[in-house]
């Protein structure tokens, strides 16, 4: 029988908008945050990361926004491409828990011509 | 590219089969790890390799056997796998401080998509 895939949020953008992925994290040792995008056959890209001690990072056309009062993280993508159809990840990592990232379900970014 | 290769990138066993998946880094890092990915749950950790030591398994069942002859080089040996075990199965590297929790960027190879029948 067909088996039941993981509900990913999906966020639908129109191309040279601006878009926000969301990202709610639970563990308040967290102290370094990553997101990451993959494409359909490809394995998850490196897009920017930001440390506890920040609250906001910039990179080439992507922002990530960090409330640790809240525990959320967040990810702009300025004038949204074709080429930024995705699946978004967020992942963090525990702290005292060494170089293990725990990882969201993700976010599906579908940018409509 | 990441600098992270795996192959192969499809295999398709029955389940009495024995393969192995084969992860290259060339990113110079002394950290190495492998991920499920399947269709029902978000990224899972399955293993990570610290100094080729191997310091995380994440509750993996024994017929999943991974191997790290050198810094550069992960092994998954594949034996006796249950359908449910098909999923697509991520290699990544980092750089890692000695001696203490680091939060450096784990860079992913392109997976192999494994298919048990």
């Amino acid at each position: 029988g067909e088996s039941v895939g993981l509900h990913l949020p999906t966020l639908s953008v129109q191309e040279g908008d601006n878009s926000i992925i969301n990202c709610a994290y639970s563990n308040s040792a967290s102290d370094y945050f990553i997101w990451y995008k993959q494409e359909s056959g490809k394995g998850p890209q490196f897009i920017i990361d930001i440390r506890s001690n920040m609250d906001k990072r910039q990179g080439q056309r992507v922002t990530v926004l960090l409330n640790k009062t809240v525990k959320h993280l967040s990810l702009q993508i300025a004038a949204t491409q074709p080429g930024d159809s995705a699946v978004y990840f967020c992942a963090e990592n525990r702290g005292a828990a060494g170089n293990k990232l725990t990882f969201g379900g993700g976010t599906r970014v579908l940018v409509k011509p | 590219e990441t600098g992270v290769t795996q192959t192969p990138r499809h295999l398709v066993m029955g389940m009495t089969n024995k393969k192995s998946l084969k992860c290259e880094q060339h990113l110079g890092h002394n950290a190495m790890y492998w991920y499920k990915q399947s269709a029902k749950k978000p990224l899972e950790l399955m293993f990570v390799y610290n100094f080729k030591e191997q310091t995380e398994n994440n509750s993996v069942p024994s017929r999943f056997s991974p191997e790290c002859p050198n810094s550069s080089h992960l092994f998954l040996h594949l034996h006796t796998l249950q359908p449910e075990d098909s999923a697509l199965y991520l290699c990544a590297s980092s750089q890692e401080l000695a001696g203490g929790p680091s939060t450096d960027t784990q860079y992913f190879g392109p997976g192999t998509r494994l298919t048990v029948l």
